[in-house]
């Protein structure tokens, strides 16, 4: 699977907007962009995925660029509940590829 | 609430014993399972792909003798850490896939912490 790039760590304000960067250069054209967060002393938890068109959910929000080689999820307000390890994975399309790959991550802190 | 409940949550165990864990879907049927293994401040590693009715596939790395994983039913994956050591101290938590590709169930995970 191709290789994502994310910042160790970012810090926002609650009740602001969140943009969590990914960079992944080595994209190829059917691997889709998946994110997962992982609470403090929780088992990782699905947020959002796309391919190319930026997508909503009432989680957050996928924005992928159009040549696909970065992304950025979005987190419209963010809570104190949204402190977490944020991960963004490749994960090729191929039959029975149902297993993801995790990276470092980025770990959110929300200043109350 | 949750979808793939795992037990126990936690458990302390002597050098030398075995640990099982169990993994199960509530409410679906999964033919597949993944385990993970994480380490503090770490990342989640994948150990094994635990396939109903077959052997399970382990990553490069992962010795099958250790860590024992059994698919009995299309609702349960057992791992077993056999002669666990201090080492094996972790956080083991174990998925399932969704029915929308490439989105997994997680387990809400089990720390095994061997003395």
């Amino acid at each position: 699977d191709a290789k994502t790039t994310q910042p160790n760590s970012m810090e926002s304000n609650e009740e602001e907007p969140v943009h969590l960067p990914c960079n992944h250069s080595t994209i190829s054209g059917t691997d889709y962009i998946h994110w997962y967060r992982q609470l403090p002393s929780q088992g990782p938890e699905y947020v959002i995925h796309g391919l190319t068109s930026n997508v909503n959910n009432r989680m957050a929000s996928l924005a992928i660029a159009e040549d696909r080689k970065s992304s950025t999820l979005i987190l419209h307000r963010a809570t104190l509940r949204d402190a977490a390890v944020y991960y963004c994975i490749l994960r090729g399309d191929f039959f029975g590829n149902e297993k993801l790959t995790f990276g470092t991550g980025t770990r959110l802190t929300i200043i109350p | 609430g949750a979808v793939v409940s795992q037990h126990p949550s936690w458990v302390i165990c002597k050098s030398g014993t075995s640990v099982k864990i169990e993994c199960r879907s509530l409410d679906f049927q999964a033919t597949t399972m993944f385990w993970y293994r994480q380490f503090p401040k770490q990342s989640l590693m994948l150990m094994a792909t635990s396939n109903e009715g077959s052997k399970a596939t382990y990553e490069q790395g992962v010795e099958k003798d250790k860590f024992l994983i059994n698919h009995a039913s299309l609702t349960l994956s057992t791992l077993t850490v056999t002669s666990a050591h201090p080492e094996d101290s972790s956080f083991y938590i174990c998925s399932a896939p969704a029915r929308v590709p490439g989105e997994l169930f997680f387990g809400e995970g089990s720390r095994l912490t061997v003395l």
